[in-house]
């Protein structure tokens, strides 16, 4: 158990629908990453978090946004979704902002888009 | 830009035999490199990593992994694998600059080692 939870486990929605993904950081961690995983494309990084504030952005969607609020915690939005946004989305939380930073993993949410 | 390549996408090996798990990058930053792995269910967590220093890394349950700058390799290796290593496992480089001293993580495809016993 790496101490960073995600919810839901499952989600399975419709094309055209809008979700939120949530993720609670492992305790102390002030950065939160979100990464897609899909079959086709591989782990690719969306964006980061640091203590509240967007730190980087990697190949997110303008249909994907996120935000850290000020409990740390952080949520990913999804919207407009089509088919090809199933995927399994991980979370992932770091002390601190630096890559060197060990980046402790969730067990992800997989969505599905029929 | 920065990538990762990883050669073998399923390496099946015997219980007790060693395995290697090929890696090779390219980078136009100073490397760091990192190895992940994945059980069946479950998030990534960190096997081992590479930021300076003796080329030669040691991680958990038995890994190591060696930094090859000449061949730009850090591949991953065990003496002799167990039936609870099957997983996926991902190698990773420092990749695009963020800002502030951050840099995004870029990913290999993973290699998926499967231990028949």
């Amino acid at each position: 158990d790496s101490g960073v939870t995600q919810t839901p486990k499952h989600l399975i929605t419709a094309t055209g629908q809008r979700v939120t993904l949530r993720c609670s950081p492992r305790s102390g961690d002030l950065s939160v990453y979100w990464y897609q995983q899909s079959l086709d494309q591989g782990l690719q990084f969306l964006i980061q978090y640091y203590n509240g504030e967007e730190r980087a952005k990697g190949n997110i969607l303008e249909r994907f946004s996120a935000q850290q609020f000020p409990d740390l915690h952080s949520e990913l939005n999804l919207s407009s979704l089509e088919l090809g946004d199933s995927a399994l989305y991980f979370c992932a939380s770091s002390v601190g902002s630096l890559t060197d930073n060990e980046q402790f993993f969730g067990p992800g949410t997989r969505l599905t888009v029929l | 830009a920065q990538s990762v390549t990883q050669l073998d996408s399923q390496v099946p090996v015997f219980e007790e035999a060693p395995v290697e798990l090929r890696c090779n990058y390219s980078s136009s930053v100073s490397v760091y490199l990192f190895w992940y792995v994945q059980y069946p269910n479950q998030g990534l967590q960190l096997l081992l990593k590479y930021l300076s220093g003796s080329t030669l890394v040691k991680g958990i349950n038995g890994f190591e992994a060696e930094f090859n700058k000449s061949q730009t390799s850090f591949h991953l290796r065990k003496p002799s694998v167990h039936i609870s290593d099957t997983a996926e496992y991902f190698c990773a480089v420092r990749g695009t600059y963020s800002g502030a001293g951050s840099y995004q993580l870029t990913f290999g495809k993973g290699t998926k080692l499967s231990v028949i016993p």
